[in-house]
Protein backbone atom coordinates (compact mmCIF):
# COMPACT_ATOMS: atom_id res chain seq x y z
CA UNK A 1 0.00 0.00 0.00
CA UNK A 2 1.41 3.33 -0.62
CA UNK A 3 2.57 5.12 3.11
CA UNK A 4 4.41 8.15 4.11
CA UNK A 5 6.25 8.37 7.51
CA UNK A 6 6.58 11.69 9.44
CA UNK A 7 10.01 11.00 11.41
CA UNK A 8 9.05 13.85 13.62
CA UNK A 9 6.43 14.13 16.19
CA UNK A 10 7.40 18.11 16.87
CA UNK A 11 9.41 20.42 15.05
CA UNK A 12 10.70 23.51 17.27
CA UNK A 13 12.28 26.40 15.24
CA UNK A 14 12.98 29.98 15.96
CA UNK A 15 11.20 32.72 13.70
CA UNK A 16 13.14 33.89 10.96
CA UNK A 17 15.10 30.76 10.70
CA UNK A 18 14.63 27.92 8.04
CA UNK A 19 12.37 24.82 8.65
CA UNK A 20 12.20 21.85 7.50
CA UNK A 21 9.59 19.28 8.17
CA UNK A 22 10.36 15.82 7.26
CA UNK A 23 8.36 13.29 5.58
CA UNK A 24 9.25 9.74 2.91
CA UNK A 25 7.27 7.76 1.44
CA UNK A 26 6.96 4.46 0.47
CA UNK A 27 4.88 3.46 -3.13
CA UNK A 28 4.42 1.28 -6.14
CA UNK A 29 5.21 3.33 -8.83
CA UNK A 30 4.32 6.87 -8.60
CA UNK A 31 3.76 8.67 -6.38
CA UNK A 32 1.61 11.50 -5.85
CA UNK A 33 2.46 13.44 -2.89
CA UNK A 34 0.53 16.58 -0.58
CA UNK A 35 1.62 18.60 1.67
CA UNK A 36 -1.37 19.95 4.09
CA UNK A 37 -1.79 21.96 7.45
CA UNK A 38 -4.04 22.15 10.21
CA UNK A 39 -4.40 25.23 12.31
CA UNK A 40 -5.91 24.58 15.83
CA UNK A 41 -9.38 23.98 16.23
CA UNK A 42 -9.19 24.46 12.18
CA UNK A 43 -9.84 22.06 8.63
CA UNK A 44 -6.68 20.82 7.03
CA UNK A 45 -5.58 23.38 4.43
CA UNK A 46 -4.07 22.35 1.09
CA UNK A 47 -0.22 23.77 0.75
CA UNK A 48 1.15 21.95 -2.01
CA UNK A 49 1.40 19.01 -4.23
CA UNK A 50 3.84 16.91 -6.03
CA UNK A 51 2.53 14.69 -9.76
CA UNK A 52 5.40 14.96 -11.79
CA UNK A 53 8.31 17.31 -13.25
CA UNK A 54 10.02 19.99 -11.04
CA UNK A 55 10.92 18.26 -7.85
CA UNK A 56 11.40 21.70 -6.30
CA UNK A 57 7.14 22.15 -5.75
CA UNK A 58 6.00 25.78 -4.39
CA UNK A 59 2.90 26.39 -2.50
CA UNK A 60 1.20 28.90 -0.31
CA UNK A 61 2.25 30.96 2.58
CA UNK A 62 5.77 30.80 1.42
CA UNK A 63 6.27 26.84 1.55
CA UNK A 64 7.82 24.69 -0.89
CA UNK A 65 9.17 20.97 -1.20
CA UNK A 66 11.66 18.97 -2.44
CA UNK A 67 11.15 15.93 -3.75
CA UNK A 68 14.16 13.34 -4.09
CA UNK A 69 13.34 10.04 -5.99
CA UNK A 70 16.66 8.58 -4.45
CA UNK A 71 16.08 9.39 -1.01
CA UNK A 72 12.34 8.58 -1.07
CA UNK A 73 11.65 11.73 0.49
CA UNK A 74 8.96 14.99 0.48
CA UNK A 75 10.45 17.17 2.94
CA UNK A 76 8.54 20.67 3.63
CA UNK A 77 10.89 23.72 3.57
CA UNK A 78 10.45 27.41 3.81
CA UNK A 79 13.06 29.84 4.02
CA UNK A 80 12.18 32.20 6.71
CA UNK A 81 9.53 30.83 9.75
CA UNK A 82 6.99 32.93 11.42
CA UNK A 83 5.20 32.48 14.62
CA UNK A 84 2.18 32.09 12.36
CA UNK A 85 3.06 28.92 10.75
CA UNK A 86 3.14 27.06 14.27
CA UNK A 87 0.52 24.60 13.25
CA UNK A 88 0.42 20.99 12.47
CA UNK A 89 1.39 19.30 9.19
CA UNK A 90 0.57 16.81 7.19
CA UNK A 91 2.23 14.66 4.79
CA UNK A 92 -0.30 12.83 2.39
CA UNK A 93 0.06 10.60 -0.74
CA UNK A 94 -2.74 9.10 -3.19
CA UNK A 95 -3.63 5.74 -3.01
CA UNK A 96 -3.63 3.85 -6.49
CA UNK A 97 -5.89 1.58 -5.64
CA UNK A 98 -9.17 1.96 -7.45
CA UNK A 99 -10.22 0.08 -4.31
CA UNK A 100 -9.77 2.96 -1.63
CA UNK A 101 -11.48 5.39 -4.48
CA UNK A 102 -7.77 6.97 -4.72
CA UNK A 103 -8.10 8.02 -1.25
CA UNK A 104 -5.27 10.42 0.61
CA UNK A 105 -2.98 7.88 3.19
CA UNK A 106 -1.78 10.77 5.24
CA UNK A 107 0.99 10.29 7.62
CA UNK A 108 0.54 10.84 11.62
CA UNK A 109 1.85 14.67 11.49
CA UNK A 110 4.14 17.32 12.91
CA UNK A 111 3.57 19.53 15.38
CA UNK A 112 5.45 23.03 13.95
CA UNK A 113 6.58 25.22 16.81
CA UNK A 114 7.60 28.51 15.93
CA UNK A 115 9.16 30.66 19.06
CA UNK A 116 9.54 34.28 18.49
CA UNK B 1 -19.17 29.79 -1.19
CA UNK B 2 -18.57 26.65 -2.94
CA UNK B 3 -16.82 23.80 -0.82
CA UNK B 4 -17.16 21.10 1.60
CA UNK B 5 -20.01 21.64 4.62
CA UNK B 6 -20.28 19.43 7.26
CA UNK B 7 -22.89 19.74 10.20
CA UNK B 8 -22.61 20.18 13.19
CA UNK B 9 -19.28 21.54 14.05
CA UNK B 10 -19.72 19.51 17.85
CA UNK B 11 -21.67 17.08 19.76
CA UNK B 12 -21.32 15.53 22.95
CA UNK B 13 -22.81 11.92 22.83
CA UNK B 14 -23.57 9.44 25.48
CA UNK B 15 -22.42 5.46 25.28
CA UNK B 16 -24.97 4.17 23.15
CA UNK B 17 -26.71 6.81 21.53
CA UNK B 18 -26.61 7.35 17.75
CA UNK B 19 -26.16 10.07 15.76
CA UNK B 20 -25.47 11.45 11.79
CA UNK B 21 -23.14 13.66 10.23
CA UNK B 22 -23.84 15.07 7.32
CA UNK B 23 -21.35 16.12 4.35
CA UNK B 24 -22.32 18.23 1.61
CA UNK B 25 -20.81 19.28 -1.20
CA UNK B 26 -21.78 21.66 -3.85
CA UNK B 27 -18.91 21.04 -6.76
CA UNK B 28 -20.70 17.97 -8.52
CA UNK B 29 -17.43 15.66 -7.28
CA UNK B 30 -18.47 12.19 -7.71
CA UNK B 31 -15.76 10.67 -5.02
CA UNK B 32 -16.60 12.29 -1.28
CA UNK B 33 -14.50 10.26 2.04
CA UNK B 34 -14.86 10.13 5.45
CA UNK B 35 -12.22 10.03 7.62
CA UNK B 36 -11.08 10.23 11.49
CA UNK B 37 -8.25 12.01 12.85
CA UNK B 38 -6.96 10.78 16.22
CA UNK B 39 -4.07 12.77 18.26
CA UNK B 40 -0.70 10.65 16.89
CA UNK B 41 -2.13 8.77 14.18
CA UNK B 42 -2.88 10.73 11.73
CA UNK B 43 -5.92 10.75 9.57
CA UNK B 44 -7.86 7.27 9.06
CA UNK B 45 -10.61 6.58 6.31
CA UNK B 46 -13.68 5.52 7.34
CA UNK B 47 -15.53 4.97 4.36
CA UNK B 48 -15.34 6.41 1.07
CA UNK B 49 -18.27 6.31 -1.67
CA UNK B 50 -17.22 6.57 -5.59
CA UNK B 51 -20.50 7.78 -6.76
CA UNK B 52 -24.40 8.45 -5.71
CA UNK B 53 -25.81 5.10 -4.26
CA UNK B 54 -22.15 3.20 -4.28
CA UNK B 55 -20.44 3.41 -0.68
CA UNK B 56 -17.21 1.28 0.16
CA UNK B 57 -15.45 0.57 3.79
CA UNK B 58 -11.75 2.07 4.41
CA UNK B 59 -9.44 1.07 6.94
CA UNK B 60 -11.32 2.03 10.07
CA UNK B 61 -15.27 0.75 9.05
CA UNK B 62 -16.34 -0.78 12.08
CA UNK B 63 -18.77 0.79 14.44
CA UNK B 64 -19.81 3.06 11.15
CA UNK B 65 -22.15 3.20 8.56
CA UNK B 66 -22.73 5.54 5.67
CA UNK B 67 -25.01 6.35 3.13
CA UNK B 68 -25.03 8.17 -0.58
CA UNK B 69 -28.46 8.36 -1.35
CA UNK B 70 -27.76 11.86 -2.86
CA UNK B 71 -24.42 12.49 -4.78
CA UNK B 72 -23.95 16.05 -3.19
CA UNK B 73 -24.41 14.25 0.10
CA UNK B 74 -22.19 11.86 2.52
CA UNK B 75 -23.95 10.83 5.90
CA UNK B 76 -21.72 8.86 8.46
CA UNK B 77 -23.60 7.16 10.59
CA UNK B 78 -22.43 6.17 14.72
CA UNK B 79 -25.38 3.47 15.77
CA UNK B 80 -24.10 3.20 19.23
CA UNK B 81 -21.59 5.37 19.98
CA UNK B 82 -18.64 4.25 22.11
CA UNK B 83 -16.01 6.56 23.76
CA UNK B 84 -13.31 4.82 21.04
CA UNK B 85 -15.28 7.20 18.83
CA UNK B 86 -14.25 10.16 20.47
CA UNK B 87 -12.40 11.79 17.50
CA UNK B 88 -12.72 14.74 14.69
CA UNK B 89 -13.81 13.64 11.61
CA UNK B 90 -13.53 15.46 8.15
CA UNK B 91 -15.12 15.11 5.20
CA UNK B 92 -13.51 15.28 1.92
CA UNK B 93 -14.25 14.73 -1.65
CA UNK B 94 -12.81 15.12 -5.80
CA UNK B 95 -13.52 15.23 -8.75
CA UNK B 96 -14.06 11.48 -10.80
CA UNK B 97 -11.45 9.44 -12.39
CA UNK B 98 -7.66 9.18 -11.92
CA UNK B 99 -6.73 12.95 -12.64
CA UNK B 100 -4.78 14.47 -10.19
CA UNK B 101 -4.57 17.53 -11.27
CA UNK B 102 -8.26 18.21 -9.39
CA UNK B 103 -7.04 18.78 -5.62
CA UNK B 104 -9.02 17.15 -2.72
CA UNK B 105 -11.14 19.38 -0.85
CA UNK B 106 -11.82 18.90 3.06
CA UNK B 107 -14.57 20.20 5.30
CA UNK B 108 -13.96 21.92 8.76
CA UNK B 109 -14.65 18.92 10.92
CA UNK B 110 -16.91 17.64 13.12
CA UNK B 111 -15.40 17.38 17.13
CA UNK B 112 -17.29 14.31 18.56
CA UNK B 113 -17.05 13.21 21.91
CA UNK B 114 -18.55 10.12 23.56
CA UNK B 115 -18.97 10.24 27.09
Amino acid sequence: AQSVAQPEDQVNVAEGNPLTVKCTYSVSGNPYLFWYVQYPNRGLQFLLKYITGDNLVKGSYGFEAEFNKSQTSFHLKKPSALVSDSALYFCAVRDISSNSGYALNFGKGTSLLVTP
Amino acid sequence: NAGVTQTPKFRVLKTGQSMTLLCAQDMNHEYMYWYRQDPGMGLRLIHYSVGEGTTAKGEVPDGYNVSRLKKQNFLLGLESAAPSQTSVYFCASRPPGQGINYGYTFGSGTRLTVV
